[in-house]
């Protein structure tokens, strides 16, 4: 599975959107992009995927470049529950691999 | 509602006193597995299981055992735990063919003194 490099954290005030960028240089062409969150001490949770398309659902945006070396998580409208590490994950869909590794990720804290 | 139900959610004992975390999910979901997080050291994965009666070895799987009899449940033993194994657990499942997108427990938190 490719690397992601994520920053260690970022700031958001609440209300405004929280742009979470992920490098994934070494992405091969069946690799999907992967989010996950995970608020203090719970179970990490899926946000979103995606391949090539933008994609949006209830919870955010996935935008990925052209050349899908690199992505963007966007929370339209941060609030202070979305503080969380997020993940960004690069995997085969459907792998036969049962190991879904997370890095470091990113800590998001929301400020009121 | 469809959830990954994990007992207990606080645990301590002491070592060498075999104990159990129980995971049961009500999605019918093939796949299931136990992960442990650890500050500094993120998400391993100690086991998984693709179906019934089919486990294997995660990351970090010495010191653990599981079983999978039925589909719904997917039990950790830890036979002679040790305190290097005081962690926070979670087990997640998903459905066959779609690892990617798991649906994790609210973790059992373990202090082995």
């Amino acid at each position: 599975d490719a690397k992601t490099t994520q920053p260690p954290s970022m700031d958001c005030a609440e209300g405004r959107a929280a742009n979470l960028p992920c490098n994934h240089s070494t992405i091969s062409g069946n690799e999907y992009v992967y989010w996950y969150r995970q608020i203090h001490s719970q179970g990490p949770q899926y946000i979103i995927h995606g391949l090539k398309n933008n994609e949006t659902n209830e919870m955010a945006s996935l935008i990925i470049t052209e050349d899908r070396k690199s992505s963007t998580l966007i929370l339209p409208h941060a609030t202070l529950r979305d503080t969380a590490v997020y993940y960004c994950i690069v995997r085969v869909n459907g792998g036969s691999q049962g190991n879904l590794i997370f890095g470091k990720g990113t800590k998001l804290s929301v400020k009121p | 509602e469809a959830q990954v139900t994990q007992n207990p959610r606080y645990l301590i004992t002491v070592t060498g006193k075999k104990l159990t975390v129980t995971c049961s999910q009500n999605m019918n979901h093939e796949y299931m597995s136990w992960y442990r997080q650890d500050p500094g050291l993120g998400l391993r994965q100690i086991y998984y299981s693709m179906n019934v009666e089919v486990t294997d070895k995660g990351d970090v799987p010495e010191g653990y055992k599981v079983s999978r009899k039925e589909k719904r449940n997917f039990p950790l033993i830890l036979e002679s735990p040790s305190p290097n194994q005081t962690s926070l657990y979670f087990c997640a499942s998903s459905a066959q063919g779609w690892v990617e997108k798991l649906f994790f427990g609210s973790g059992t938190q373990l202090s082995v003194l």
